[in-house]
């Protein structure tokens, strides 16, 4: 079965720091995906990324950036330069190949702070 | 771009009352996912349909019911409304039955609140 993990469950920083958000997964597969997910207050859920096993090229995308380890079982999630409005509950989840469902983390809920 | 719509954004229902939620995907998507999400919880995937029919099953109770119909919009339906029903309701849509490769779209929820 799969399993996701985010040991964190509120993060608080003071804006402009770096943060980095922590997600552990298991699966069986060796074939799956991955996905980063941002939940603001308003409640909908904002897509970030989706990586694939076979990837473990870490991405960057602006203030944002990824570092999968396979060896580690880590999907890690960093916010370089924080913002107030990055303020929101990070949601990572996992779908496996033969599945067609998102297994989701508990969310890290990170309050960036003036 | 066309996004997955969700109606209705909000709705108050009382206990043991019925509640209809309905979810229309993106054009040529066909396959529709239905999550679940309790105050302060993560999603919980509750049942998924492929081409008008039912693909895999989560955690739904049997007082729900859903079915894709075939212009692929889909519907959620619940039965006997519990206060720990009280959610926030999302849907999804992929087109080609897999999530992983071809992503997922999520619509903004519909929350209940059953008082």
């Amino acid at each position: 079965a799969q399993k996701v993990t985010q040991a964190q469950t509120e993060i608080s920083v003071v804006e402009k720091e770096d943060v980095t958000l922590d997600c552990v997964y298991e699966t069986r597969d060796t074939t799956y995906y991955l996905f980063w997910y941002k939940q603001p207050p308003s409640g909908e859920l904002v897509f970030l990324i989706r990586r694939n096993s076979f990837d473990e090229q870490n991405e960057i995308s602006g203030r944002y950036s990824w570092n999968f380890q396979k060896s580690t079982s880590s999907f890690n999630f960093t916010i370089t330069a924080s913002q107030v409005v990055d303020s929101a509950v990070y949601f990572c989840a996992l779908s496996e190949e033969r599945g067609n469902k998102l297994t989701f983390g508990t969310g890290t809920q990170l309050k960036v702070e003036l | 771009a066309a996004g997955v719509i969700q109606s209705p954004r909000h709705l108050i229902k009382e206990k043991r009352e019925t509640a209809t939620l309905k979810c229309y995907p993106i054009p040529r998507h066909d396959t529709v996912y239905w999550y679940q999400q309790g105050p302060g919880q993560d999603p919980q995937f509750l049942i998924s349909f492929y081409e008008k029919m039912q693909s895999d099953k989560g955690s739904i109770p049997d007082r729900f019911s859903a079915q894709q119909f075939s212009d692929y919009h889909s519907e959620l339906n619940m039965s006997s409304l519990e206060l720990g029903d009280s959610a926030l309701y999302f849907c999804a849509s992929s087109p080609g039955g897999g999530t992983g490769i071809n992503g997922y779209t999520f619509g903004s929820g519909t929350r209940l609140t059953v008082v």
